[in-house]
């Protein structure tokens, strides 16, 4: 499979624990975005990552989060302290582009669930 | 700030009919417009992809058109099958100036009844 792929799935964790999620982009992608979704919602960005550097963080992206991708390949989505508020889908997508924008390419997502 | 909206929230159509889903956004502009096809509890498939110099994309049974000026596009679903039933988002790029990021409307839940 040469799509997006994010790992866990699911993620049940207890209020106040850590969670690290990882998202490995399609090969040859430069960009690496993160977005959240809650339900009955569209999808909410996130942060952007061209190569290994983190270009944009959204204000939704409280201290509480950080993101990497080093070397400019997969990258991780860390969440510290979690919150019930924390539960959501978090989606990982990558596309190909310096200048122009191009189509964006989405993983399966992980399912986060604060209790 | 881009808002997008899309209309309806929900739809429900016998298999076979011919439907059409709306979005629309509030600044015009926008490098691009993308439809994404979400099954439930999954990630987000890319339909179709219009870049803010085309009037429209065709990809089999579906056809999407943008008028960029007017803040509108559409989404044509043509014979509809049971297996098209799945939340349809809009999403634009360009907010802000970056050519990267997408804002996204809360989707259409569609539903094709056998």
């Amino acid at each position: 499979d040469t799509g997006v792929s994010q790992n866990p799935r699911h993620k049940i964790t207890k209020r106040g624990q850590n969670v690290t999620f990882r998202c490995d982009p399609i090969s040859e992608h430069n960009r690496l975005y993160w977005y959240r979704q809650t339900l009955g919602q569209g999808p909410e960005f996130l942060t952007y990552f061209q190569n290994e550097a983190q270009l944009e963080k959204s204000r939704l992206l409280s201290d509480r989060f950080s993101a990497e991708r080093p070397k400019g390949s997969f990258s991780t989505l860390e969440i510290q302290r979690t919150e019930q508020g924390d539960s959501a889908m978090y989606l990982c997508a990558s596309s190909l582009g310096y200048r122009s924008y191009t189509e964006a390419f989405f993983g399966q997502g992980t399912r986060l669930t604060v209790v | 700030k881009q808002e997008v909206t899309q209309i309806p929230a929900a739809l429900s159509v016998p298999e076979g009919e011919n439907l059409v889903l709306n979005c629309s956004f509030t600044d015009s502009a926008i490098y691009n417009l993308q439809w994404f096809r979400q099954d439930p509890g999954k990630g987000l498939t890319s339909l179709l992809l219009i870049q803010s110099s085309q009037r429209e994309q065709t990809s089999g049974r579906l056809n999407a058109s943008l008028d960029k000026s007017s803040g509108r596009s559409t989404l044509y679903i043509a014979a509809s099958q049971p297996g098209d039933s799945a939340t349809y988002l809009c999403a634009v790029s360009g907010s802000g100036g970056s050519n990267y990021k997408l804002t996204f409307g809360k989707g259409t839940l569609l539903t094709v009844n056998p």
